[in-house]
């Protein structure tokens, strides 16, 4: 099993659904991260969360509202969004904020 | 305004020769940089690290060198292999040495033929 697992892989929606991204890490580590990453684009840091609490919004619209309940489960909840939300949305964790590993990511689609 | 820039989006080299990855930053606070390597379908990949306090950090086939003064990183792979084919991406951190708040390049795609 990767340390990282991000569900679903893939996932299409319209912009007056809800839907949630789901990322679990098994690693032990104490830090988890939500990264985007559009065409062409540098990553961008979305959300960070120590210990369960957030440590870091990066002026991230409100229709992305993420959730840690533990250290490690980590999940991004999906309101109303916009086509050009569509990206690749990638998950990491780390120990003590050293090295990230990342999951494999969510390909998110807006109609 | 793009802090670290990654100006070739991609590079060929043949197997056996050195691979040589650019990176150039704008923020002077940055004081770690890292590569990360990403095949398709995958999420990124940690490689390799260098704090600002060093100008060069080896492991195996991989050195990064850093330039403080010119505020520019470098990534060598000798020798390349076909299996090093990906996309590199380089990141930088301003808030001493942790990877808290990561500001990436665009990447570059590194192709190694045969």
């Amino acid at each position: 099993e990767t340390g990282v697992t991000q569900t679903p892989r893939h996932l299409v929606m319209g912009m007056t659904n809800k839907k949630s991204l789901k990322c679990e890490q098994h690693l032990g580590h104490n830090a988890m991260y939500w990264y985007k990453q559009s065409a062409k684009k540098p990553l961008e840091l979305m959300f960070v969360y120590n210990f369960k609490e957030q440590t870091e919004n990066n002026s991230v619209p409100s229709r992305f509202s993420p959730e840690c309940p533990n250290s490690s489960h980590l999940f991004l909840h999906l309101h109303t969004l916009q086509p050009e939300d569509s990206a690749l949305y990638l998950c990491a964790s780390s120990q003590d904020h050293r090295e990230l590993f990342f999951g494999e990511g969510s390909r998110l689609t807006v109609l | 305004d793009q802090q670290v820039k990654q100006n070739s989006p991609s590079l060929s080299v043949q197997e056996g020769r050195i691979s040589i990855l650019n990176c150039d930053y704008t923020n002077s606070m940055f004081d770690y940089f890292l590569w990360y390597k990403k095949y398709p379908a995958e999420g990124p990949t940690f490689l390799i690290s260098i704090s600002s306090i060093k100008d060069k950090n080896e492991d195996g086939r991989f050195t990064v060198f850093l330039n403080k003064s010119a505020k520019h990183l470098s990534l060598h792979i000798v020798p390349s292999q076909p299996g090093d084919s990906a996309v590199y991406f380089c990141a930088a951190s301003a808030l001493a040495g942790t990877a808290s708040k990561l500001t990436f390049g665009t990447g570059t795609r590194l192709q190694v033929t045969l």
